[in-house]
């Protein structure tokens, strides 16, 4: 059971838009930036969205990230068949001595 | 051009040893803590642990605490998983990821799969 929870599934149409939920506490989000990551089939993750809403450099704006108290959303626009992967939402937790956690993970399909 | 490179895959019996590693390059390798994720097959990302190489500060999270052990060794820019009794529970892929302060888990290695049958 993850510290952060995230729906299983999502799914939408090519060219429509997706969110994704990633649910915490303030021990987690309440107090932490949050981070997404996307993992392609047979690959490693691959970081998305970095302080909440932030893109790192070569992913495009389709992709964003917003916070609010203590949860925070995934949005994807004008999807594409290689937008299909897993999603995972990231932060640190104040209460634990490693810290890192992720949510269960959202798989996107693209109809 | 920052890169984790790991070790390839290993395929281990019940009770065997193991040391993974993790080589980091094009980065200040001990000014940013390293983390271990595991994947179970079809399953979710967990943080086992953490190293801060500069000083070797080392974390682990509950469920990883005393089952595996975390290392690092700054002169070769490169940090280590190791198990003492792996189980059949253990198959999985490990992951190593550069943590960025602020903007997470910013760089992975490519993956690990350790697979432990008898």
């Amino acid at each position: 059971q993850s510290v952060l929870t995230q729906p299983p599934s999502v799914s939408a149409a090519p060219g429509q838009k997706v969110t994704i939920s990633c649910s915490g506490s303030s021990s987690n989000i309440g107090n932490n930036y949050v981070s997404w990551y996307q993992q392609l089939p047979g690959t490693a993750p691959k970081l998305l969205i970095y302080e909440n809403n932030k893109r790192p450099s070569g992913i495009p704006d389709r992709f964003s990230g917003s916070k609010s108290g203590t949860s925070a959303t995934l949005g994807i626009t004008g999807l594409q068949t290689g937008d299909e992967a897993d999603y995972y939402c990231g932060t640190w937790d104040n209460s634990l001595s490693a810290g890192g956690v992720f949510g269960g993970g959202t798989k996107l399909t693209v109809l | 051009e920052v890169q984790l490179v790991q070790s390839g895959a290993e395929v281990k019996k019940p009770g065997e040893s193991l040391k993974i590693s993790c080589k980091g390059s094009g980065y200040s390798f001990t000014n940013y803590w390293i983390g271990w994720v595991r994947q179970m097959p079809g399953k979710g990302l967990e943080c086992m642990g953490i190293i801060y190489p500069g000083d070797s500060d080392t974390r682990y999270s509950p469920s990883f605490q005393g089952q595996v052990t975390i290392s690092a060794d700054k002169s070769v820019s490169t940090a280590y998983l190791q198990w003492s009794s792996l189980k059949a529970s253990d198959t999985a892929m490990y992951y190593c990821a550069k943590n960025g302060v602020t903007a997470g888990w910013d760089y992975w290695g490519q993956g690990t799969l350790v697979t432990v049958s008898s």
